[in-house]
């Protein structure tokens, strides 16, 4: 059964805190992970990794993924109370194509 | 700008009924999944379709069905619905290549 599992699940930081998230997976025919932000509403896509992709930066948001560990990290550097959210680590692959399984999600929060 | 619609964001249903969520894509994507999202769990895979008429059991199917007559509907239908059916669900789509997801706003099921 594939599996990705966060760490850790809850964070509570200061403003201008740096954070970092993790995801590991096992998972069959590995393809891609994704990272996603859900704040009340969907989650919205971040980045997507590959073995052909695997350091993404966006701003203040980072992540990289490691295929001899089979993780990723997602970096937050000088955190904003507007990054509060579920981040959610999702990796595409398994016996179906197109298929993604998700963690847990890491709930995060930035206090003022 | 790609959309995905969930009919309804409120639902609560009687034990035993039967209940039909609705979702339609507007992006031409292949493939559609339905996700249900629980505390501490993180999104779970119920089912996801690759084609029209086309399906495939995800991690957590009990209980669940689902249609998808046309390219842009993915319906799910919960038989007979039970209390610890109460969750939120979402669903999304994604082309499959690349292997984003796209995900409407959920919807929060109540089954008192």
């Amino acid at each position: 059964e594939d599996k990705v599992v966060q760490s850790p699940l809850s964070l509570v930081v200061h403003e201008g805190d740096t954070v970092t998230l993790n995801c590991s997976y096992e998972v069959t025919n590995f393809r891609s992970l994704l990272w996603y932000k859900q704040e009340k509403k969907a989650p919205t896509f971040l980045f997507m990794l590959t073995s052909s992709g695997i350091e993404k930066k966006s701003g203040r948001l980072s992540s990289i993924l490691d295929k001899k560990e089979l993780s990723s990290i997602l970096n937050i550097t000088a955190t904003q109370t507007g990054d509060s959210a579920i981040y959610l680590c999702a990796v595409g692959g398994g016996t179906s194509y197109g298929k993604l399984t998700f963690g847990q999600g890491t709930i995060l929060t930035v206090h003022p | 700008d790609v959309k995905v619609t969930q009919s309804s964001r409120y639902l609560v249903k009687r034990t035993g009924e039967k209940v039909f969520l609705e979702c339609v894509q507007d992006m031409d994507h292949e493939n559609m999944f339905w996700y249900r999202q629980d505390p501490g769990l993180g999104l779970r895979l119920i089912y996801f379709s690759y084609d029209v008429k086309m399906k495939e059991k995800g991690d957590i199917p009990e209980g669940y069905s689902v249609s998808r007559e046309k390219k842009e509907r993915f319906s799910l239908i919960l038989e007979s619905a039970s209390t610890n059916q109460t969750s939120m669900y979402l669903c999304a789509s994604s082309l499959g290549t690349p292997p984003e997801a796209f995900f409407g706003q959920g919807t929060r099921l109540t089954v008192v």
